[in-house]
């Protein structure tokens, strides 16, 4: 069965530290794995994506996100945070199954403190 | 292209009458899909279709929701009657090729039933 936990549901940095919002996993196949942003009042944007090639991912917005098999996590960081990076962010989880099969986390808010 | 536009992008109206949420989809996207979000229950599937077929509306809370694409380009979410606890955010998405692959997020329809 597919899962997405994310374990904070709130994180709150000092603008230009670094940013880490965790997210846990479980599958049953090999996953694929992505992160959403949402800004206020804004649909659902693609930050970066895993389909079983580098596990080091590289997303827009200065954003990475490292899967690791072994933790079954998939990471999101930047090391810098901007003012333009509070929003809140979706761990995603599918098996390639069809959409039945996309799990969504509960998000988690960043709060980027000037 | 213009990406995934949703009208109207906010409506308010009242217990019992219909609403009729629209979604364009990027042109070239074989799938299109209806979310509500909601801080109760986070980001819910609705219903989902493939080349204008729905395929799974096992989301779809009940009766009084239906939704239809008569062609590639328009598609329709109708909830008669309507209920305050329908008060959401809708949002439709579409993917090219795979329904479990990058979703693109319309800005979303901000519905309150009073």
């Amino acid at each position: 069965a597919q899962s997405v936990t994310q374990l904070d549901s709130h994180v709150s940095v000092s603008e230009g530290t670094p940013v880490l919002l965790r997210c846990n996993y479980s599958s049953s196949y090999s996953p694929s794995l992505f992160w959403y942003v949402q800004h206020p009042n804004k649909g659902l944007q693609l930050l970066l994506k895993y389909t079983s090639a580098a596990t080091l991912v590289k997303g827009i917005n200065g954003f990475e996100a490292e899967f690791k098999k072994s933790e079954t996590s998939f990471h999101l960081t930047k090391p810098s945070a901007h003012m333009s990076d509070a929003a809140e962010y979706f761990c995603v989880v599918s098996d390639w199954a069809g959409a039945n099969n996309l799990f969504f986390g509960t998000g988690t808010r960043l709060t980027v403190i000037p | 292209d213009a990406g995934v536009i949703q009208s109207p992008r906010h409506e308010v109206t009242e217990m019992g009458q219909e609403v009729t949420l629209r979604c364009k989809p990027i042109s070239g996207h074989d799938y299109l899909f209806w979310y509500r979000q909601t801080m109760m229950r986070g980001l819910e599937l609705l219903i989902y279709f493939n080349n204008n077929v729905p395929i799974d509306d096992s989301g779809m809370p009940e009766d009084r929701f239906s939704a239809k694409m008569p062609n590639a380009s328009f598609s329709t979410l109708k909830i008669q009657p309507s209920e305050p606890r329908d008060s959401a955010v809708y949002f439709c998405a579409s993917s090219l090729h795979n329904p479990a692959d990058e979703q693109f997020f319309g800005p979303g329809t901000r519905l309150t039933v009073l």
